[in-house]
């Protein structure tokens, strides 16, 4: 069974530096691109960031160079390290794994973050 | 990258059917048949419906179809149920190699 299991939301301070890490299992992992994709209180999706087998990293205008996306296949693991947050950043995010480079078969359940004085 | 356009909202009675658009441009939805759909229940992570513009993944109801026309794709429901009451995004890949979501629409079964 697949699941991908999101860590490391919380608080933080406008400014501030939080990592996100998201445990795969169910599947073998260096096999497939993974993606983050968040979502505020009350809106819509937004697509965050994501990465290919090969470790090419793609990201959206709003996060470029603010985040960065990395995996370490040999722990089945993603992360995601987020500096100079902004309260436009707080979220649910989510770790989705990814097919064909474009869509999103299977979902974690979420981490929570907050940036907020 | 600007979000892909769906209706707020759309309704309908039991046992009928409805359509959610989703308009982008040639850039996105346009250029390309990598359009997917997700339903999403209040509280509960997105769910894949719909990949390639019309595919649906194993144990995902046929009562789901997915079409494209230009610009525009859509998902249509058929026999609408109770448990189909939920939010629906559509997802499109774009020629800039990102990926774009769309508003969202909420559907209510009255």
């Amino acid at each position: 069974e697949v699941q991908l299991v999101e860590s490391g939301g919380g608080l933080v301070q406008p400014g501030g530096s939080l990592r996100l890490s998201c445990a795969a299992s169910g599947f073998i992992f260096s096999s497939y691109a993974m993606h983050w994709v968040r979502q505020a209180t009350g809106k819509g999706l937004e697509w965050v960031s994501g990465i290919g087998t090969a470790g090419d990293t793609h990201y959206p205008g709003s996060v470029k160079g603010r985040f960065t996306l990395s995996r370490e296949n040999a722990k089945n693991s993603l992360y995601l390290q987020m500096n100079s947050l902004r309260a436009g950043d707080t979220a649910v995010y989510y770790c989705a794994r990814v097919r064909r480079g474009y869509f999103f078969d299977y979902w974690g359940q979420g981490t929570l973050v907050t940036v907020s004085s | 990258q600007s979000a892909l356009t769906q209706p707020a909202s759309v309704s309908g009675s039991p046992g009928q059917s409805i359509t959610i658009s989703c308009t982008g441009t040639s850039s996105d939805v346009g250029g390309y048949n990598y359009v997917s759909w997700y339903q999403q229940h209040p509280g509960k992570a997105p769910k894949l419906m719909i990949y390639d513009v019309s595919n649906r993944p194993s144990g995902v109801s046929n009562r789901f179809s997915g079409s494209k026309s230009g610009n525009t794709a859509s998902l249509t429901i058929s026999g609408l149920q109770a448990e189909d009451e939920a939010d629906y995004y559509c997802s499109s890949y774009t020629s800039s190699s990102t990926l774009v979501f769309g508003t969202g629409t909420k559907v209510t079964v009255l």
